[in-house]
């Protein structure tokens, strides 16, 4: 079955980039839509934004200037980067499938375990 | 953007009784686009109910989910020992194009 696979440094210091990537695992990347969801440790989920194997994507309002989703469809995965980070990036960054449900509408029926990312110095 | 409340923050209940989940939405969610999640700790969030009322494949049918406009709800009518763990709402569809409610942990009493 399809598993998804986060990677990436464990620690980033303050206003440099955090540079993530989802290895998709037993599928192919090219047939759905893609996303980086996180959680800060002990708080809610925040929505990132989602990228299509053909580049579409959509980012968070909150997060847009400082975010950069690709594909890379030759090894199956999908990256993020985000620009100028402070502590308050500090979350479990978590990759998911994105699955249309049709009039139901689209929901994150699969998730990757999630890295933990620390900003600081 | 659609701000998601949910309540109560914890309920503390004990295996075999009734749990019930409130989402409280700022806005009317368009066409009940409305999921919830289920986190148990240390792992990541699974997909419960979509369409405010549709359970996901696998899900068993004590779960189930009601509501619309802006008041939504999750009901798991006989708590097992694997669902304690907190439980997201979120809506799909407004700018942002999802967001979740802040959880509600259910525990055991």
């Amino acid at each position: 079955q399809v598993q998804l696979q986060e990677s990436g440094p464990g620690l980033v210091k303050p206003s440099e980039t955090l540079s993530l990537t989802c290895t998709v695992s037993g599928g192919s990347i090219s047939s759905d839509y893609w996303s980086w969801i996180r959680q800060p440790p002990g708080k809610g989920l925040e929505y990132i934004g989602y990228i299509y194997y053909s580049g579409t994507s959509d980012y968070n309002p909150s997060l847009k200037s400082r975010v950069t989703m690709s594909v890379d469809t030759s090894k199956n995965q999908f990256s993020l980067k985000l620009t100028s980070v402070t502590a308050t990036d500090t979350a479990v960054y978590h990759c998911a499938r994105v699955k249309d449900y049709g009039d139901s509408g689209w929901y994150f029926d699969l998730w990757g375990r999630g890295t933990l990312v620390t900003v600081s110095s | 953007e659609i701000v998601l409340t949910q309540s109560p923050g914890t309920l503390s209940l004990s295996p075999g009784e009734r749990a019930t989940l409130s989402c409280r939405a700022s806005q009317s969610v368009s066409s009940n686009l409305l999921a919830w999640y289920q986190q148990r700790p240390g792992q990541a969030p699974g997909l419960l109910i979509y369409g405010a009322s549709s359970r996901a494949t696998g899900i068993p049918d004590r779960f189930s989910g009601s509501g619309s406009g802006t008041d939504f709800t999750l009901t798991i009518s006989r708590l097992e020992p694997e669902d304690f763990a907190v439980y997201y709402c979120q809506q799909y569809g407004s700018s942002p194009k999802w967001t979740f409610g802040q959880g509600t942990k259910v525990e055991i009493k």
